[in-house]
């Protein structure tokens, strides 16, 4: 079976930083390009950034953008959210999530508080 | 950016009910559409994707059907298990939209 697993999450200052972790199984991860998507708490669903198999190509939200940079190490099967200048508004889970056949992690919580 | 607008925001609907949530996306989008749900405290589970095709376990109660900017999320014989948050996204563009979310709850 698929498994994603994220982890990394947990309470930051503004302005502080956080790296969250996605560590892949029972998947050929170099296959799949793979997406960061957060909920932040009794919100919707809001898409993040995306990162191809190969690394080469990578798109963010407008809003993190400068911020925030998505990487992957495929002999690893892991990828990974570097979050900088993190900012109230972005406290949330954080779901790490393949692209093409939409399997889930279990969330990271971040939370942006002073 | 596309934007994705689910209705009803909320439903109420009995056991047995079937019930249709609709997404309408502001740009024709082909065929590019995933329905989600979502449980409380729980990571969304893939319902369909491509507009119409059902994930592998899902069971047949759940249908999709659309193309362009109109699409529809039908739930024949509603089961206890499927009062939950419904989400769109469409996958047309990487930058990614989800619709708002549909909350449906037992009457």
């Amino acid at each position: 079976d698929v498994q994603l697993v994220e982890s990394g999450g947990g309470l930051v200052q503004p302005g502080g930083f956080l790296r969250l972790s996605c560590a892949a199984s029972g998947l050929i991860f170099s296959d799949y390009s793979m997406q960061w998507v957060r909920q932040a708490p009794g919100k919707g669903l809001e898409w993040v950034c995306y990162i191809s198999s190969d690394g080469d190509t990578i798109y963010y939200r407008d809003s993190v953008k400068g911020r925030f940079t998505i990487s992957r190490d495929n002999p690893q099967k892991s990828m990974y959210l570097q979050m900088t200048r993190l900012r109230a508004d972005d406290t949330a889970v954080y779901y790490c999530v393949t692209s093409s056949t939409f399997h889930w992690g279990q969330g990271a919580l971040v939370t942006v508080s002073s | 950016d596309i934007q994705m607008t689910q209705s009803p925001s909320s439903l109420s609907a009995s056991v047995g009910d079937t019930v249709t949530i609709t997404c309408r996306a502001s740009q024709r989008i082909s065929n590019y559409l995933n329905w989600f749900q979502q449980k409380p405290g729980k990571a969304p589970k893939v319902l369909i994707s491509g507009a119409s095709s059902l994930h592998s376990g899902v069971p047949s109660r759940f249908s999709g059907s659309g193309s362009g900017t109109d699409f529809t999320l039908t739930i024949t014989n509603l089961q206890p298990e499927d009062f939950a948050t419904y989400y769109c996204q469409q996958s047309y563009l990487t930058y990614i939209t989800f619709g708002q979310g549909t909350r449906l709850e037992i009457k």
